[in-house]
């Protein structure tokens, strides 16, 4: 079964930071998951990757496969990206079945 | 708009009762998930369905149930046999096997007073 990693729990930063979360796994896999969840607790698909880099306006996911690591990365932090981020990976294969980190809190001071 | 719809957001239950959390999704999709999450721990899989009339356990199954009489339609009944019922339940959806995106509720808060 795959262990997923995440670091830091948690991180506060002051607006406009650079933000960096990451999340490592044991298993090979073949996507990785970043999730963002909002206070009232509903849970938003952030990235679906299974190499290289995405970017979607100021967020980035990347993955090394090889390394078995992913990171997200938030430029120009702003207190409205005060949420949990979460990673989740395939509990092996390509299966639907995923395993959750145990998610990475952000505040954002403005 | 596509998404799924949880109900209810918030639920008191006595203890010894037995309570149904609703889940639909109007996407499509052909698996269905339900997950629970408790402070500091990570989401933890209770049930999943890959198919209409199928579903399988998840890690955590004990004490709960759950029925797909239809693909838009995943309700879990978290029974009194379940010894720590209070939590966070989420439903979630994906087209398929393998690599596909997943999509959550907003979440069912259960209390048990």
């Amino acid at each position: 079964k795959n262990e997923v990693e995440q670091s830091p729990q948690n991180l506060t930063a002051q607006e406009g930071e650079f933000i960096t979360i990451n999340c490592s796994y044991s298993v090979g896999i073949s996507a990785l998951h970043w999730l963002q969840q909002h206070p009232g607790g509903g849970i938003v698909s952030l990235f679906m990757l299974s190499s290289g880099k995405k970017k979607h306006g100021r967020l980035i996911a990347t993955i090394n496969i090889q390394e078995k690591h992913s990171s997200l990365h938030i430029t120009a932090s702003h207190p409205r990206d005060s949420a949990v981020y979460i990673c989740a990976a395939p509990t092996q294969g390509g299966s639907e079945k995923l395993v959750f980190g145990k998610g990475t809190k952000l505040t954002v001071n403005p | 708009d596509g998404g799924i719809t949880q109900s209810p957001k918030y639920l008191f239950r006595k203890e010894g009762q037995n309570v149904t959390l609703s889940c639909e999704q109007n996407l499509n999709h052909d698996a269905m998930y339900w997950y629970r999450q408790d402070p500091g721990q990570g989401l933890r899989l209770i049930y999943y369905s890959q198919i209409v009339n199928d579903f399988q356990k998840g890690d955590i199954a004990e004490g709960y149930s759950v029925s797909r009489e239809k693909k838009e339609s995943f309700p879990l009944t978290v029974t009194s046999a379940q010894k720590n019922p209070t939590a966070f339940y989420l439903c979630a959806s994906s087209a398929g096997t393998g690599g596909n995106t997943i999509y959550f509720g907003e979440g069912s808060w259960l209390t048990v007073v």
